[in-house]
């Protein structure tokens, strides 16, 4: 079976500064995906990023970019130059096979806070 | 814009009331579309694959009779809560992925709150 584990309940950065969410996995599938989902309060989820286990290059989208070791089994979001539109619940998911077309398995989620 | 469009988004109704909410793949075909329930303050639990053309997939401690699903095109799944009651008052969302190897989008959800 997998899971993911979301170990910050919630997090605080101050705007325009770094920020990383940690995520660790657990499987026993030979080759997966991970995503991160941003989640505001209205609801909706909206995709970040992904990694697919096979690649060897860490995933970047503008000012998100994933931190994946697989040796630790961590695929930590980075949010560059934060802004107060940030602010959301954050979803780490993993799926059984690369790509995402499969079910997917979510953390419990971090909510991050930025501040003015 | 949407990939996954998903109504109503927003549903109040009284108890014993059997509620249909609709989720639609823009644009592209999903043979594979996904339902997810998230109580208050909580992660998203997958509640069933849908399968267009064929039986629904339900997860572990989901019942299928009060959640039933129905995929009878290739781009729309309906899930409908049978016979409502508060307990069944979540976030229900829905996902589909435009092919293999593409990332799952989702709706904007529904909000349920059975009175």
């Amino acid at each position: 079976a997998q899971k993911i584990t979301q170990t910050q309940p919630g997090m605080f950065v101050q705007e325009k500064e770094a920020v990383t969410l940690d995520c660790t996995y657990d499987t026993s599938d030979p080759s997966y995906g991970l995503f991160w989902y941003k989640q505001p309060s209205s609801g909706e989820m909206i995709f970040l990023i992904y990694q697919g286990s096979y690649d060897q290059q860490n995933a970047t989208e503008g000012r998100y970019s994933l931190n994946f070791q697989k040796a630790r089994k961590s695929a930590n979001l980075v949010i560059s130059a934060s802004q107060l539109g940030d602010s959301a619940m954050y979803f780490c998911a993993m799926s059984p096979r690369p790509g995402g077309s499969e079910k997917l398995v979510f953390g419990k989620g971090t909510k991050l806070t930025v501040n003015p | 814009g949407a990939v996954v469009s998903q109504h109503p988004s927003r549903v109040i109704c009284k108890s014993g009331t059997s509620v249909k909410i609709e989720c639609r793949s823009l644009d592209f075909q999903a043979t594979t579309m996904f339902w997810y329930r998230q109580f208050p303050k909580k992660s998203l639990m997958l509640m069933a694959t849908s399968n267009e053309g064929s039986k629904a997939t339900y997860e572990q401690g989901v019942e299928k009779d009060k959640f039933l699903i129905n995929h009878a095109s290739l781009t729309l799944s309906t899930l409908t809560v049978t016979s409502a009651h508060p307990e069944d008052s979540s976030f229900y969302i829905c996902s589909a992925a435009r092919g293999v190897g593409q990332p799952q989008h989702f709706g904007d959800g529904t909000r349920l709150s059975i009175l």
